[in-house]
């Protein structure tokens, strides 16, 4: 059975600073989505990823095969990146998600 | 095209009704997914579909719930004789599956959800 483990599962901090999500996978897993989910519900594919690192605006997620684990990282935080920010492992069985992480950016 | 279009958004039902959710997807996506959520916790695998084949279904779904796509295109989620313990956020994803990527390695495009309330 795939797992996939995420942390922190809370984090506050303040605008402007440098944000780490953290997520580890069992074997199994071939693909990494980052997802974000909003409080009223709505998901949104961040990236997909299997190798290497992906960036996008400042958001950039990170993957290390050997290791199961993958990083989510946001730059200048904003407090607009407030959401859950979840980690899904993509395997030969569909996605099994994360717990989620819940961000909250203070102005 | 939209995106993903999930109906009703909300549904309120007393407990022993039954209850279906439509699920709209990107029109060139062959494979569709639904996932339930419970608050406070990531989604949970349902079933997926490629085209109109239901190609797994999760533990997780006993045999109140069925789950259609007749023509390959829009989905049903029908839950039968509902309990309170089924009222969470239903979502749908969709995504067109290429070549020879596992059904995990395919950019998702997630609906806005349908929350079940049962009471």
């Amino acid at each position: 059975k795939n797992e996939v483990e995420q942390s922190p599962q809370n984090l506050t901090a303040q605008e402007g600073e440098f944000i780490t999500i953290n997520c580890s996978y069992s074997v199994g897993i071939s693909a990494l989505h980052w997802l974000q989910q909003h409080p009223g519900g709505g998901i949104v594919s961040l990236f997909m990823l299997s190798s290497g690192k992906k960036k996008h605006g400042r958001l950039i997620a990170t993957i290390n095969i050997q290791e199961k684990h993958s990083s989510l990282h946001i730059t200048a935080s904003h407090p607009r990146d407030s959401a859950v920010y979840i980690c899904a492992g993509g395997g030969a069985d569909g996605l099994t998600f994360g717990k989620g992480t819940h961000l909250i950016i203070q102005p | 095209d939209t995106g993903v279009s999930q109906n009703p958004r909300h549904k309120i039902t007393k407990r022993g009704q039954n209850v279906t959710f439509r699920c709209d997807p990107i029109s060139e996506h062959n494979r569709l997914y639904w996932y339930r959520q419970t608050l406070g916790q990531g989604p949970e695998f349902l079933t997926y579909f490629q085209n109109e084949a239901q190609l797994e279904k999760s533990r997780l779904l006993s045999d109140r719930f069925s789950a259609e796509r007749p023509k390959g295109s829009f989905s049903t989620l029908e839950i039968q004789r509902t309990e309170q313990g089924d009222s969470a956020m239903y979502l749908c994803a969709s995504s067109k599956a290429t070549g020879t990527l596992t059904s995990g390695a395919n950019v998702l495009t997630f609906g806005a959800g349908s929350r079940l309330t049962v009471l």
